[in-house]
């Protein structure tokens, strides 16, 4: 299993600011991933961190708004720019650990990163 | 990856089996069946897999058709705490497949 801590795990900030939110996993894992939960809704995905190369991102989302890092295997951040009050949701972070075998893993998640753009 | 179809909510008597079901007729031969939940305010927990053959662990079982075109999640002896939305999902083998969430089966488990 893996252990994911984000980082904060809620915010209030001011529209037109930015966000960054950190996510550490405990061990090294091949994918990371991360969601958005708006209010009463399902995860939906925003986008794949790929280390050593740019993010993956799903249909919607755009790097300038929602730029992410995947410095090494442990760990990624996820930046949400010139916040308004749309973007008010809970982030998740996901990973699926490692596996040299091509076996299916499971994913793990952090608990969020609540945000609210005032 | 195949779509899925869960009833949108479900209630269940606490000790008692809650038996969830999720039609997945599009699956192809590749594509496992996950379950996940996600308790209120938490992030999503990982709580079952499989293939074709009937799965159990130490939280639940999970039924999949012969013809793999439905499954059921069975959670033996609900407890409040089991209250949550659980979300079937199908997904293709290997580790850079990405789960994509439905809008799942909120559970109720009730004294």
């Amino acid at each position: 299993s893996a252990v994911i801590s984000q980082k904060p795990s809620r915010d209030i900030c001011q529209r037109g600011t930015s966000l960054t939110i950190q996510c550490q996993v405990d061990s090294q894992v091949t994918m990371m991933f991360w969601y958005r939960q708006q209010p009463g809704q399902s995860l939906t995905l925003i986008a794949t961190a790929n280390q050593g190369s740019e993010a993956t991102y799903e249909s919607g989302f755009v790097i300038d708004k929602f730029p992410i890092s995947r410095p090494n295997l442990t760990f990624s951040t996820l930046t949400v720019s010139n916040l308004s009050p749309e973007d008010s949701s809970i982030y998740l972070c996901s990973a699926r650990p490692a596996d040299y075998l091509l076996m299916n893993t499971e994913a793990f998640f952090g608990q969020g990163t609540r945000l609210t753009v005032v | 990856d195949a779509k899925t179809t869960q009833p949108p909510s479900m209630d269940c008597a606490e000790g008692r089996a809650a038996n969830l079901p999720c039609n997945h007729s599009t699956i192809s031969g590749n594509e496992y069946v996950y379950w996940y939940r996600q308790i209120h305010s938490q992030g999503p927990q990982y709580i079952i897999h499989g293939l074709k053959n009937n799965e159990t662990n130490e939280m639940a079982s999970l039924i999949i058709t012969e013809d793999r075109k439905s499954s059921t999640l069975i959670l033996p002896h609900a407890t409040l705490r089991d209250t949550a939305v659980y979300y079937c999902i199908v997904l293709r083998g290997g580790t850079a497949s990405k789960l994509t969430f439905g809008t799942g089966t909120r559970l109720q488990v009730t004294l």
